[in-house]
């Protein structure tokens, strides 16, 4: 059964940084595109970035481009996204998701919460 | 960047009825089209991808038709369980975007 689990939101100052992981588990993670899409309290669903199965191909949203970065790391199977000089902007739930055929986001995990505010 | 419009807003329905959801893209996006399903506090659910297939496990009550500009989900006869919000989403050029999601409420 495909798991994503993600991990590491919080309460965080503007200006700060944070870094969320991403666990999964039954599949082939090494074989899957995967990606990052949040969303703002009471607000619809954000594209924020998308990396391909080695780490080579990187796109994101321009609201994050040059302060949040996604990774990953095959061996573990875990999926990372590194967000610096965050913005009240940033608030919401983040969830990491498999990539499927036509763009699709066939596998989310649940979600994990990020506030920034002082 | 691509928009994508979904329409209506928001509606209310019975248990039993048919209900369309429209998406339309603001230039031409082929079939890269699909649909998720959320309800409150949870992840988003895949339903259809590439404008009319069915993710697995999906009930065969919901279809998806289109291409081009203009895309429909389909609930054939709507279920207890098919009250949420509904999502289009472009996965044929980046940013990957959204529509702004239909909710569906009991009437």
């Amino acid at each position: 059964e495909v798991h994503l689990a993600e991990s590491g939101g919080g309460l965080v100052q503007p200006g700060g940084s944070l870094t969320l992981s991403c666990a999964t588990s039954g599949f082939t993670f090494s074989g899957y595109w995967m990606s990052w899409v949040r969303q703002a309290p009471g607000k619809g669903l954000e594209w924020v970035a998308n990396i391909n199965v080695d780490g080579s191909e990187i796109y994101y949203v321009d609201a994050v481009k040059g302060r949040h970065t996604i990774s990953r790391d095959n061996a573990k199977n875990s999926l990372y996204l590194q967000m610096s000089s965050l913005r009240a902007e940033d608030t919401a739930v983040y969830f990491c998701a498999r990539i499927g055929d036509s763009g699709s986001l066939a596998y989310w995990g649940q979600g994990t919460p990020v506030t920034v505010s002082s | 960047d691509i928009q994508m419009t979904q329409s209506p807003p928001s509606l209310s329905a019975s248990v039993g009825d048919r209900v369309t959801i429209t998406c339309r893209a603001s230039q031409s996006i082929s079939s890269y089209l699909n649909w998720y399903q959320q309800k409150a506090g949870k992840p988003p659910k895949a339903l259809i991808y590439a404008a009319s297939s069915l993710q697995s496990g999906v009930p065969a009550r919901f279809s998806g038709t289109g291409s081009g500009t203009d895309f429909t989900l389909t609930i054939s006869s709507l279920q207890p369980d098919d009250f949420a919000t509904y999502y289009c989403q472009q996965g044929y050029r980046g940013p990957w975007t959204f529509g702004q999601g239909t909710k569906v409420e009991i009437k």
